[in-house]
């Protein structure tokens, strides 16, 4: 089946201590999308791309970077995690942004905790 | 800009029950209206979503929902709740074109046996 896989599901950091989060997809979308979640919260989007074009939101913090090396993959890395950074980070995927009728089909989420 | 309101972030409902979820959006332009479901240590599921279409849509697992312009409302309805219901659900709103999804708070649906 056609899916988005994110790897790990449970991430221990320690404080400061760079960590990656990786998602990829078998479902061939153009657009990657990474939205944080916060306990009882809803998903708030990091940023996204569109093929190859990357797209910041205008309040994610620069600790937060992201790399999308081929269709399939996209890499969320947290240069130095704070404890304030604990949170569920899911992976999106859609066809197209240029429709907003587009489905988004998320990852099961990776669980970030931050010693 | 776009946003949406879910009144309540507690639903709890007796099995066999009418289930009623509520959301609310506030949009310049006709907004697209997604209703997802999150379960416990999942990512999220499309459950339906309005494009401006029918107004009544159907989703999954027995759940619709209606738009209703007058009202500014998309509320989620499914006649007999189940135990499996029991999950988080978020209201999402986008606007035609290159915006992005804009999440409600989530309302957490308890089904009681």
């Amino acid at each position: 089946d056609a899916m988005v896989i994110q790897n790990p599901r449970y991430q221990v950091t320690q404080f400061g201590k760079p960590v990656t989060l990786s998602c990829s997809q078998t479902l061939n979308h153009n657009v990657m999308y990474w939205y944080q979640q916060k306990s009882s919260q809803a998903p708030k989007l990091l940023f996204h791309y569109y093929d190859k074009d990357f797209n910041n939101e205008a309040d994610t913090p620069d600790n937060f970077q992201s790399r999308r090396p081929n269709t399939s993959f996209c890499f969320l890395d947290i240069r130095s995690p704070g404890l304030g950074d604990a949170a569920m980070y899911l992976c999106a995927t859609s066809r197209d942004r240029a429709r907003g009728t587009d489905t988004q089909y998320f990852g099961p989420g990776t669980r970030l905790t931050v010693l | 800009a776009q946003s949406v309101t879910q009144l309540g972030s507690h639903v709890s409902v007796s099995e066999g029950a009418l289930v009623l979820l509520r959301c609310n959006y506030s949009s310049s332009v006709p907004p697209y209206l997604f209703w997802y479901v999150q379960y416990p240590n999942q990512g999220l599921q499309l459950l339906l979503k309005y494009t401006s279409a029918a107004t009544l849509v159907k989703g999954i697992n027995g759940f619709e929902a209606e738009f209703k312009k007058s009202e500014t409302s998309f509320h989620l309805t499914k006649p007999s709740a189940h135990m499996s219901d029991a999950a988080e659900y978020f209201c999402a709103v986008s606007d035609p074109g290159n915006t992005p999804l804009v999440f409600g708070k989530g309302t957490r649906l308890s089904v009681i046996a």
